[in-house]
């Protein structure tokens, strides 16, 4: 069980070129989330998806597209880099909707840390 | 708009010596309340969460206390270790019915460092 894997861990883009982030869960949870983090600040949601075949934006969806591929993954593109999307990227997974306490439980992958120059 | 914050940055406390990191929200219509340990290079690893209806609740070292009154949260951590040294940030969640449900709103964070 390696919970929420994310590829690559690393990644330097020079402005306008285009990358996907790879997320993948293997606890069957229905909900995912794309977080980024940049420095001195916690973190913002970018898109989630509640369930397979759904997707919404969060707080900072501009400059990014997702697709839930199956229950399983969930992507990150950005079409044309910008410098200012140069963050730590951190993909989660949760059930949803956790009616009871401690079931608020996302679990998060380790961050990709991208660099656009 | 709605926010969480944190009213610490930064907290440095002796090994073995209980810690308190606090949070103000501002979002009365929030279910649950979470807090989040996030050690460097690391995603963030849940540690307690508390309904909004309740006070107080305990874990294994940590209790989390709510006073919505002040719209305050806190997190108690008992016996600091040198293992506790990370970043703490509150959430959170969007109530059932919002437009925000099932969604986790994230406060700065406090860099708490424990001395051996």
């Amino acid at each position: 069980n390696a919970g929420v894997t994310q590829t690559p861990k690393f990644q330097v883009l020079k402005t306008g070129q285009s990358m996907t982030l790879q997320c993948a869960q293997d606890m069957n949870h229905n909900s995912m989330y794309w977080y980024r983090q940049d420095p001195g600040m916690g973190l913002r949601l970018i898109y989630y998806s509640a369930s397979e075949g759904t997707t919404d934006k969060g707080e900072v969806p501009n400059g990014y597209n997702v697709s839930r591929l199956n229950k399983r993954e969930f992507s990150l593109r950005l079409e044309s880099a910008a410098p200012s999307q140069t963050s730590v990227y951190f993909c989660a997974s949760s059930e949803v909707p956790g009616f009871r306490t401690g079931e608020h439980e996302q679990y998060f992958g380790p961050g990709t840390r991208l660099t656009v120059t | 708009g709605e926010s969480v914050g944190l009213h610490l940055p930064t907290l440095s406390v002796q090994e073995g010596d209980n810690s308190i990191i606090n949070c103000a929200y501002s979002n009365s219509a929030s279910d649950y309340f979470i807090w989040y340990k996030q050690e460097s290079g690391k995603g963030p690893q849940f540690i307690i969460d508390i309904r909004s209806n309740m006070d107080k609740r305990q874990g294994q070292r940590v209790t989390v206390l709510l006073n919505k009154t002040v719209k305050h949260l806190s997190l108690q951590i008992a016996a600091t270790q040198p293992g506790d040294s990370a970043v703490y940030f509150c959430a959170e969640k969007g109530s059932m019915g919002s437009a925000s449900y099932g969604k986790l709103t994230f406060g700065q964070g406090t860099i708490l460092t424990v001395h051996p």
